[in-house]
């Protein structure tokens, strides 16, 4: 029972562009979403994060949007760069100081000059 | 600048073998993580710790086994590996003051069972 989808398993941008990450939940527990970006061969990288008391989070190219109400949230770069081209990983934690992170399956990203 | 080390980073080792994956952090976290990542696939919890003696399995069963001895390093244990141990395997640390506080990863430990 994944309780974290990314639906999409890659997406292809080019430079310049907007790039849009995906990623629904079905726990209505989870106060607290973040971003990992992962290049091959590495552990994955925090990047952003939002709590459920927000709906939008932005830290420079990134911004993170929360729509509660649909159980879903997203991940904005703009502008796309080819160094931004690695798997991003969306998490999710429940409202418990020692609750831990689930996890989705990544959706990979690839953007080209 | 990794702040959290695992070695080896690569290792193929034949079934029956034990193995013991090293983790250890040098930023006094007192939360530590282990995580199972196959290509293509979320990453699964196997255990966790809140500080020194303290170990707990996660979401994923496992037949591994860790100890938390000190605060900085947090050992992965297999008795006796199997192909389908053969996964990567990711240490992280976070702080246990901050409910907020993001994981830190190392870069993993690639492990192949032949």
């Amino acid at each position: 029972d994944q309780q974290v989808k990314q639906n999409s398993p890659s997406l292809s941008v080019q430079e310049g562009r907007i790039s849009i990450l995906n990623c629904d939940y079905t726990n209505s527990m989870f106060d607290y979403f973040l971003w990992y970006k992962k290049y091959p061969a590495e552990g994955p990288t925090f990047l952003i994060s939002i709590s459920s008391i927000k709906d939008k989070n932005e830290d420079g190219r990134f911004t993170v949007f929360l729509n509660k109400s649909a159980k879903h949230l997203s991940l904005h770069i703009v502008p796309s760069q080819p160094g931004d081209s690695a798997v991003y990983f969306c998490a999710a934690r429940a409202d418990s100081g020692y609750s831990t992170l689930t996890f989705g399956k990544g959706t990979m990203l690839l953007v080209s000059p | 600048e990794a702040d959290i080390y695992q070695t080896p980073r690569y290792l193929v080792i034949g079934t029956g073998k034990k193995i013991t994956l090293e983790c250890s952090q040098t930023m006094g976290h007192d939360k530590m993580y282990w995580y199972q990542q196959d290509p293509g696939m979320e990453l699964h919890l196997i255990h966790y710790s809140y500080g020194v003696n303290s170990t707990e399995k996660g979401d994923l069963s496992s037949e591994s086994t860790v100890s938390r001895i000190r605060t900085e390093h947090f050992p992965l244990t297999l008795e006796s590996a199997r192909p389908s141990h053969t996964s990567q395997y990711l240490c992280a640390s976070s702080e246990l003051s901050s409910y907020n506080s993001p994981l830190h990863f190392g870069n993993g430990t690639r492990l192949t069972v032949t």
